[in-house]
């Protein structure tokens, strides 16, 4: 079975720094990977994916994220964060085993703060 | 529209009424996913649909929960006789094909009282 796992549940970052939130993933193969991003009381928006090719995906609102295969990580990034990026992040699997059905797997969030 | 429609958006319901939501996804779209979001951010996958037809339905406790795509209508999720567990935003997506990102519904938050 196919597992994520976000290490970080609360990272705060001053505005205008780096962030980096983690993900880890445990898969038989290479899964399909997503970025989903959940402001308060609002649904998920969908920053990047990743399913084939360069392992360095960009993504909307400046994102990117890394596939590191010898990891099993696909960690997301920012060089530079707004204060409007404070938000709960969820990092996904599914599986690209058509038989093994199409839903996805998240992690267990990250909930980003933003410091003035 | 380009948008998953949701409603409503929040629903109360007393323990042991009955609870009907509903989902209309976005057009030309032939994949629709159910997700149950609990308070502590797990997101628990409950059903998906490929047309009209139930694709994978592993994750929906059957004896209380069902849930319908009929053609020309909005998709549908209804819990019989809610418990307090049942207290949660659900959410619905839409994909094109199955694995390319779904589109999420902004959710409906149904509290059990």
């Amino acid at each position: 079975a196919q597992s994520v796992t976000q290490p970080d549940i609360h990272i705060t970052v001053s505005e205008g720094a780096s962030l980096e939130l983690r993900c880890n993933y445990s898969y038989g193969a290479t899964p399909y990977l997503f970025w989903y991003v959940q402001s308060p009381g609002q649904g998920l928006q969908l920053l990047l994916k990743y399913f084939s090719g360069d392992t360095l995906v960009q993504g909307i609102k400046g994102f990117e994220a890394e596939f590191k295969r010898s990891q099993s990580s696909f960690n997301l990034r920012k060089p530079s964060v707004h204060w409007s990026d404070a938000a709960e992040y969820f990092c996904a699997v599914g599986a690209r085993n058509k038989a093994a059905g199409n839903k996805l797997t998240f992690g267990g969030g990250t909930r980003v703060l933003v410091k003035p | 529209g380009e948008e998953v429609a949701q409603t409503p958006k929040h629903l109360v319901r007393g323990e042991g009424q009955k609870a009907k939501l509903y989902c209309a996804p976005i057009k030309g779209h032939s994949y629709v996913f159910w997700y149950q979001q609990v308070l502590k951010n797990e997101f628990k996958f409950l059903i998906s649909f490929q047309n009209e037809n139930v694709f994978d339905e592993t994750g929906m406790p059957k004896e209380r929960f069902s849930a319908k795509c009929l053609p020309n209508s909005p998709c549908s999720l209804e819990i019989q006789a809610t418990k307090l567990e049942d207290s949660a935003v659900y959410f619905c997506a839409s994909s094109q094909e199955e694995s390319l990102g779904y589109t999420f519904g902004s959710g409906t938050r149904l509290t059990v009282v």
